[in-house]
């Protein structure tokens, strides 16, 4: 299948400090990304979906100036999470699709990316 | 409110024999997807199986199998010849064009 690259796989910060995690789609075009926030022994949770070249589309309760995203590319979306604090520690993962020609989007299978394990101090 | 419900939180099964996880859902979409996904301790996100919802035959992958009833809007998940390398979260998720949830996940323990 599709390769979903995310990096880093984990990342240790001071508290108030900015972490940027990618997401890269290595052998396809991924016109769609989305964000998940997954809790210890929780499942994952929807924060945002990002279109290549448009705004992201941020979940009701998700804070859009905490969680930047930004979809610059076709095989490329970023999640800035601004003024870390302890509570924004979690596992942060993120999965790509593309449409098929004709298709809609919910035929698309989504790739995901390894995870990346925030610890805010 | 659309939502997935999996109501078995962690399941065990000895080697070589046959679990099913349990997953049933709400929607008043009439197009939509249905999925399991597969988390092993290394937390990759890996799919194993989905489910077209206007498809009636039940999608089959080797020794995963699902039993789709759409009418029950139930959707388990049949794991044959369970192996070792089974060992995981299972995650039962519903997809529409505009919406895309996760159930809370099954921990799937294998017994040698």
């Amino acid at each position: 299948g599709a390769v979903v690259s995310q990096h880093p796989s984990r990342v240790i910060c001071k508290s108030g400090t900015s972490v940027k995690i990618e997401c890269r789609s290595l052998d396809f075009q991924a016109t769609t990304m989305f964000w998940y926030r997954q809790f210890p022994k929780q499942s994952l949770m929807l924060m945002a979906t990002s279109n290549e070249g448009s705004k992201a589309t941020y979940e009701q309760g998700v804070e859009k100036d905490k969680f930047l995203i930004n979809h610059a590319s076709l095989t490329l979306s970023t999640l800035t999470v601004t003024s870390a604090h302890p509570e924004d520690s979690s596992f942060y993962i993120c999965s790509a699709t593309s449409l098929a020609s004709g298709g809609s989007l919910a035929k698309n299978i989504q790739y995901f990316g390894a995870g990346t394990r925030l610890s805010v101090l | 409110a659309q939502t997935v419900t999996q109501s078995q939180p962690e399941m065990s099964v000895q080697e070589a024999e046959t679990v099913t996880l349990s997953c049933t859902y709400d929607t008043s979409e009439s197009d939509y997807y249905l999925f399991w996904y597969k988390q092993p301790p290394s937390r990759q996100m890996i799919l194993v199986i989905r489910q077209e919802a206007y498809k009636q035959q039940n999608a089959t992958e080797n020794r995963f199998s699902v039993n789709f009833q759409k009418a029950a809007k139930s959707f388990s998940l049949k794991i044959s010849d369970s192996q070792l390398g089974d060992a995981a979260m299972y995650f039962c998720a519903y997809r529409s064009v505009r919406e895309f949830y996760f159930g809370s996940g099954t921990k799937l323990n294998v017994k040698p």
